[in-house]
């Protein structure tokens, strides 16, 4: 199955700063996810990342919050803009195979936003 | 719509016990299903996965099957260690890629 890479691991921003966290997976994959998750809840999925075009959101998230790019099948990037202590959270991207049964997950990226 | 149940944890157990994390779905037609596993301050790993009715899946010791009739799920290990406090989650996935996720259920197992 496909190895992600996310970076960074953790971060403690100042409010008002943006933070690009990157993903890169060593293998093609279908679909990239961007998820959302507080300590101790499940995941919320942010958006799907389009190769090639704008990442599909879910409700509650924008892109002018949280742009988010995707310029070929192994590589995305999701930007936290302008962050507030609310930000603080884990965000993890995943990847999806094309035959929809291999999502694999990066490690994760642990924001504080003091 | 599709949606995941999963029973509320935290499950605590002594090492050794069965184990049963529940885990019961909504779904249109026949979406594929998976048990992650995430250990503390760790990433998400894929435990076990089923695509289709009657499909077990297992791995590491755990085992669960798809249950069409109940819309279920059920996480089960005959024998749990220590090791095997985590969160887990119970997801499925539809054809649109993106998986539906439980609430997750965090095990404590003692020794």
């Amino acid at each position: 199955s496909a190895v992600i890479s996310q970076k960074p691991s953790r971060d403690i921003c100042q409010r008002g700063t943006s933070l690009t966290i990157q993903c890169q997976v060593d293998s093609q994959v279908t679909m990239m996810f961007w998820y959302r998750q507080q300590p101790g809840q499940s995941l919320t999925l942010i958006a799907t990342a389009n190769q090639g075009s704008e990442a599909t959101y879910e409700s509650g998230f924008v892109i002018d919050k949280f742009p988010i790019s995707r310029p070929n099948l192994t590589f995305s990037t999701l930007t936290v803009s302008n962050m507030s202590p609310e930000d603080s959270s884990i965000y993890l991207c995943s990847g999806a195979m094309m035959d929809n049964y291999g999502y694999t997950f990066g490690s994760g990226t642990r924001l504080t936003v003091v | 719509g599709n949606s995941v149940t999963q029973m509320e944890g935290p499950v605590t157990l002594s090492e050794e016990a069965f184990l049963t994390i529940n885990c019961t779905y909504t779904a249109t037609g026949y979406p594929s299903l998976f048990w992650y596993v995430q250990y503390p301050g760790e990433g998400l790993q894929l435990l076990l996965k089923a695509t289709k009715a009657d499909d077990k899946g297992s791995n590491k010791g755990f085992e669960a099957t798809y249950r069409k009739e109940t819309t279920s799920f059920h996480l089960e290990k005959g024998s749990v260690q220590v090791s095997d406090s985590a969160v887990y989650f119970c997801a499925l996935s539809w054809n649109n890629y993106q998986l539906i996720w439980g609430a997750g259920t965090k095990l404590i197992i003692k020794p």
